[in-house]
């Protein structure tokens, strides 16, 4: 899997749109961009995945550049329960496996 | 999305026993299965994958015969931890691959292991 590169921590206060950063400059044609949270003592979350076109659902809205080297995972109204880690991993959609880096850790201030 | 349920969620066991963490897909069927280890303040660390009826492969660093799995049906998979030290607690974390629609990855609650 191709590595992601991600700011190691990041705050943002309740009520306002978090924008997390992602560059994965190495990605491949065939690669897709997985966005995973975990919460403290539980078990990774699944968010959002995307190829090149920008994805929303009901928790948040992925943003692929043109050149796909990056990407940004939007909350855009952040509440308490948002703190966690977030993942960001490109990975083949044909591939079996999911290998997690270190993530960002996402603080939400009241 | 879809459910992946483990049991238990929380065991203590003495040194030297074996302990078994089960793995669940709720409501598809996951010919492959993930199992993960996660220290404090650390990222999941891949263990092994499973696939429904044939060996699980495992990641290198990980001990097969220490680490045990099965993926008899596809619905369930298992990894027994034998001969439980204190080294080997962790949070461990089982996934599984929905393959129906998307090939999405989808992740159980984790289990907390402690070894007294």
């Amino acid at each position: 899997d191709a590595k992601t590169t991600q700011p190691t921590s990041m705050d943002c206060a309740e009520g306002r749109a978090a924008n997390l950063p992602c560059n994965h400059s190495t990605i491949s044609g065939n690669e897709y961009v997985y966005w995973y949270r975990q919460i403290h003592s539980q078990g990774p979350q699944y968010i959002i995945h995307g190829l090149k076109n920008n994805e929303t659902n009901e928790m948040a809205s992925l943003i692929i550049t043109e050149d796909r080297k990056s990407s940004t995972l939007i909350l855009p109204h952040a509440t308490l329960r948002d703190t966690a880690v977030y993942y960001c991993i490109v990975r083949d959609q044909g591939a079996q496996k999911l290998v997690f880096g270190q993530g960002t850790r996402l603080t939400i201030n009241p | 999305g879809a459910v992946v349920s483990q049991h238990p969620s929380r065991v203590i066991c003495k040194s030297g026993t074996s302990v078994k963490i089960e793995c669940r897909s709720l409501d598809f069927q996951a010919t492959t299965m993930f199992w993960y280890r996660q220290f404090p303040k650390q990222s999941l660390m891949l263990m092994a994958t499973s696939n429904e009826g044939s060996k699980a492969t495992y990641e290198q660093g990980v001990e097969k015969d220490k680490f045990l799995i099965n993926h008899a049906s596809l619905t369930l998979s298992t990894l027994t931890v034998t001969s439980a030290h204190p080294e080997d607690s962790s949070f461990y974390i089982c996934s599984a691959r929905e393959t129906l629609s998307e090939n999405t990855i989808y992740f159980g609650e984790g289990s907390w292991l402690t070894v007294v």
